[in-house]
């Protein structure tokens, strides 16, 4: 099976702009979250997505948002980017939820300018 | 703020040598996995401990779980030059049926050859 696939890899925005990353998970997961990884931080949950539903949520402002698709596929959304959202965004994918096993992708490296 | 966190935040061995790493949490949980991350990349799961086992084993890996002190630690035997990583622990929370992963800050272990 393929593994968990996020684009773009890497992603150059300027402040006040938005971004969207994607995220394909492994093929009969239904599950996904979505994590911001940043070196004063470490790894923070931002949300979990489950047959189209958002099923959890993390402490982050709604600028951050996102969604799931029928096939699974996730996208997540930053609107009006701040210097501090640069961080390596992780995707993760599961069969039976957030709290299982997770699969991850590589990441989406944003910088912020 | 995390709900693990690991002990030592960093770590340098010898190869063949065993690498050590704690980690502790605050609440109840029902499981606790450890994972690895190579330099810039996605996490890669290593081990789960459900809350009513002590110890598991997985290759060179032996996990240990001590629900009453709320600590866990993962030894890595005979280490190689390949284990260099960060390792993380992460907690699912008894708080639930929709809980999440909480992930430490993680342990960067460096293996001299």
């Amino acid at each position: 099976k393929a593994g968990v696939t996020q684009t773009p890899r890497y992603l150059i925005k300027t402040r006040g702009q938005q971004v969207t990353l994607s995220c394909s998970p492994i093929s009969g997961h239904r599950s996904v979250s979505w994590y911001q990884q940043t070196p004063g931080q470490g790894l923070q949950f931002l949300f979990e997505y489950f047959s189209e539903t958002q099923r959890n949520k993390g402490n982050f402002p709604g600028r951050f948002s996102g969604r799931q698709f029928s096939n699974s596929r996730s996208e997540m959304n930053v609107s009006t980017l701040e210097l501090g959202d640069s961080a390596l965004y992780l995707c993760a994918s599961s069969a039976q939820g957030a709290r299982n096993i997770q699969y991850f992708g590589a990441g989406t490296r944003l910088s912020v300018l | 703020s995390q709900q693990g966190e690991e002990d030592p935040q960093a770590l340098s061995i010898q190869e063949g040598e065993n690498a050590t790493m704690n980690c502790s949490y605050k609440t109840s949980i029902n499981n606790l996995q450890w994972y690895r991350q190579n330099s810039g990349r996605g996490l890669v799961h290593l081990i789960l401990i459900r809350s009513n086992e002590r110890e598991k084993h997985s290759g060179r890996l032996r996990v240990t779980l001590d629900t009453s002190k709320k600590s866990s630690s993962l030894l890595i035997t005979a280490s190689r030059a390949a284990d260099t990583a960060s390792y993380f622990c992460a907690t699912d929370a008894m708080t639930g049926a929709n809980s999440k992963l909480t992930f430490g800050k993680g342990i960067t272990l460096s293996v001299r050859p």
